[in-house]
């Protein structure tokens, strides 16, 4: 069971070059979220999905563009790189919730260095 | 909007001692409260959560959390520490009205010495 899958773990980038992000979920999840997280400033939502097809900002979305073509998959893309992008990226999914409570399960998460 | 303080970087403790992690929240309407644990170079796993019910709720590992709606927090607690809690401790929070979003504080370092 493999959970939540990110894609690569690790990747250095030139300023101004572009990637793009895999996530992979296989419990049939209908929420995915990219986090990115930097020391001091925790965990920041940048975009999410509550379902195929649709997508939606988080607190930090500038600079980074997503897309759900698939329920299992979530994209993150980064069309121009910037320093300030150096970060830790995290994929999640979780359920559908009509109440809100159910809990999210990470991916092992992605490396980004951009210089 | 929705948001999380964990007024604390890091917390010390003693194995043995009682441990405390402090969050609070702001939100609309009632809250969904959570707390992960993240290991080194490793994801966050989900420890326990808040929906309803009895403000004590007890999750993995050992640890439980007390909810207190006036005081708006959500403290995560363990009678007796380990070394191998020593870990990195995010609190979160949805709303009942925004239930899309899942929002988490900046994390409270706990390193529990022997």
């Amino acid at each position: 069971n493999a959970g939540v899958t990110q894609t690569p773990k690790f990747r250095v980038l030139k300023t101004g070059q572009s990637m793009t992000l895999l996530c992979a979920q296989d419990m049939n999840h209908e929420y995915m979220y990219w986090y990115r997280q930097d020391p001091g400033m925790g965990l920041r939502l940048i975009h999410y999905s509550v379902g195929e097809g649709t997508t939606a900002k988080g607190e930090v979305p500038d600079g980074y563009n997503v897309s759900r073509l698939k329920k299992q998959n979530f994209l993150l893309g980064l069309e121009s790189a910037a320093p300030s992008q150096t970060s830790v990226y995290f994929c999640a999914s979780s359920r559908f919730q009509q109440a809100g409570d159910t809990e999210a399960f990470f991916g092992q998460g992605t490396r980004l260095t951009v210089v | 909007a929705q948001s999380v303080a964990q007024p604390e970087d890091q917390v010390n403790v003693a194995e043995g001692n009682p441990l405390t992690v402090k969050c609070t929240y702001s939100v609309s309407g009632n809250p969904y409260l959570f707390w992960y644990v993240q290991y080194p170079n490793r994801g966050l796993q989900f420890l326990l959560k808040y929906i309803t019910g009895d403000n004590l709720v007890k999750g993995s590992y050992g640890f439980e959390a007390e909810f207190n709606k006036s005081q708006t927090s959500f403290h995560l607690k363990k009678p007796s520490a380990l070394v191998s809690d020593s870990a990195l401790y995010f609190c979160a929070v949805r709303s009942l009205y925004n239930t899309d979003k899942l929002i988490f504080g900046t994390g409270t370092r706990l390193q529990v010495f022997p």
